[in-house]
């Protein structure tokens, strides 16, 4: 079974600064994809960030970027210039892909992130 | 908007009641996921529909039921309520597979507060 552990309960950092969230998995698939998502105080489910592990460049969004270390089973979340409106829960998630269409993500415990002004 | 869409936002009920959470995937999507989010727990996977079928169940309790309507809306039937099925339960939606694999889109959830 795989599993997505964050170890950082709670962060924070100062408005325009930059800060990089953990996240851990274990697998013994080789191919997954890996996604970050964003809650914010309105609980609502946001899509930051995906990667595919066939690929070896990390992925980019914006100020959003992860760094993917497969060897390692890594993948961190960079937000640069940090906004307030960057205050959110963040989850880091796992998806093995299944052509039977039973793709579950797997979801870490979540990270809150306060951004201060 | 999302483009998922659940009803009610907010639920409160006594326990031992039985609720029906509903939620319309987004368009084009065919496969509906169930997620339950209490504060210790996190997001826990519940159940999962494609195409009106059944394809995947976490740990979903015997009490909690779930189907998929041929128009792919979904429903989640939780009955003999108990104060600790209080949390938020999302509702997510996904492409077929051969669209590729990017991830669900949440619907904004239930809120349900049992009493």
């Amino acid at each position: 079974a795989q599993t997505v552990t964050q170890s950082q309960p709670e962060m924070s950092v100062q408005e325009a600064e930059t800060v990089t969230l953990s996240c851990t998995y274990d697998t013994s698939e080789n191919n997954y994809y890996l996604f970050w998502y964003k809650q914010p105080p309105s609980r609502q489910m946001i899509l930051v960030i995906r990667q595919e592990a066939y690929k070896q460049q990390n992925a980019t969004e914006n100020r959003f970027s992860v760094n993917f270390q497969k060897a390692a089973k890594s993948f961190s979340l960079k937000i640069s210039d940090s906004q307030l409106g960057d205050t959110a829960m963040y989850f880091c998630a796992f998806m093995t892909p299944n052509t039977g269409a039973n793709s579950k993500l797997t979801f870490g415990k979540g990270i809150t992130l306060s951004v201060r002004p | 908007d999302s483009g998922v869409t659940q009803t009610p936002k907010h639920l409160i009920t006594a326990t031992g009641q039985r609720v029906t959470l509903r939620c319309s995937p987004r368009s084009g999507d065919l496969s509906v996921y169930w997620y339950q989010q209490s504060l210790d727990q996190g997001l826990q996977f519940l159940i999962q529909y494609y195409n009106g079928e059944e394809r995947a169940k976490g740990n979903i309790l015997e009490r909690f039921s779930a189907q998929q309507f041929p128009d792919l809306h979904s429903e989640l039937n939780l009955s003999s309520l108990e104060l600790g099925d209080s949390a938020l339960y999302f509702c997510a939606s996904s492409p077929p597979p051969f669209r590729g694999y990017y991830g669900y889109t949440f619907g904004s959830g239930t809120r349900l507060t049992v009493v």
